[in-house]
């Protein structure tokens, strides 16, 4: 089972809104990641989660506030967003760090309305 | 600082044809590792393949494969009678070890190339 899965597959939010992205594998991996990818472009990492702990913030606004409550789950709070954070939100596994690759969701894709 | 380039932006073919991807990377790290994903207009990344500093075999996987050459910091990925299934936006990645060898949390993706294969 190589499958990072991602919940809701799409969302359209008001400014005002406050929601949650849903992220959960279930392969052993101690690393979970949150990305943000806009239209032809290449995904940007936002939030590094490794053994639960957070181990990098992109310098991500605090509008965009990450959780890990276990190994296996990774959530992504969004509130009082902004119409240009509109995009494609990936979650990703690894085993620690990308030595043997991270698997990627099929992505949230958000719109801020 | 790492980096990684994919020249072609967009590359059209006809069904069957052959179609290699260039990627070349820098990086001033003995250990790092490579990647190629396939990203399909349905938005999931997927994993392809993973490749050390160390390993410079070629790999092929059914249609796919791939040629690693460090004396030119290429990693280029070839796809054998394209089909129509093929088409996505394919990215090159790099990752460099950590301190120490340890792993690193950080991923450097290419801009990608947009593969479309006609019918």
């Amino acid at each position: 089972d190589t499958e990072v899965t991602q919940t809701p597959k799409h969302l359209v939010m008001g400014m005002t809104n406050k929601k949650s992205l849903k992220c959960e594998q279930h392969m052993g991996h101690r690393a979970m990641y949150w990305y943000k990818q806009k239209a032809k472009k290449p995904p940007e990492l936002m939030f590094v989660y490794s053994y639960e702990k957070l181990s990098i913030n992109e310098s991500v606004p605090s509008r965009f506030s990450p959780e890990c409550p276990n190994s296996s789950l990774l959530n992504l709070h969004l509130h009082a967003l902004q119409p240009e954070d509109s995009a494609l939100y990936l979650c990703a596994s690894s085993y620690a760090g990308h030595r043997r690759g991270a698997f990627f969701g099929q992505g949230t894709r958000l719109t801020v309305v | 600082a790492q980096k990684v380039t994919q020249a072609q932006t967009e590359i059209s073919v006809v069904e069957k044809e052959d179609v290699t991807l260039d990627c070349v990377y820098e990086t001033r790290d003995t250990t790092y590792y490579l990647f190629w994903y396939k990203q399909p207009p349905s938005g999931e990344l997927v994993f392809l393949i993973r490749r050390n500093s160390f390993d410079e075999q070629n790999e092929i996987s059914g249609r796919y494969s791939w040629n690693f050459q460090k004396s030119t910091s290429s990693f280029n990925f070839t796809i054998t009678a394209s089909q129509v299934v093929d088409s996505a936006v394919y990215f090159c990645a790099l990752s460099e070890a950590g301190p120490r060898g340890g792993s690193n949390y950080k991923l450097t993706f290419g801009k990608g190339t947009l593969l479309t294969v006609n019918p």
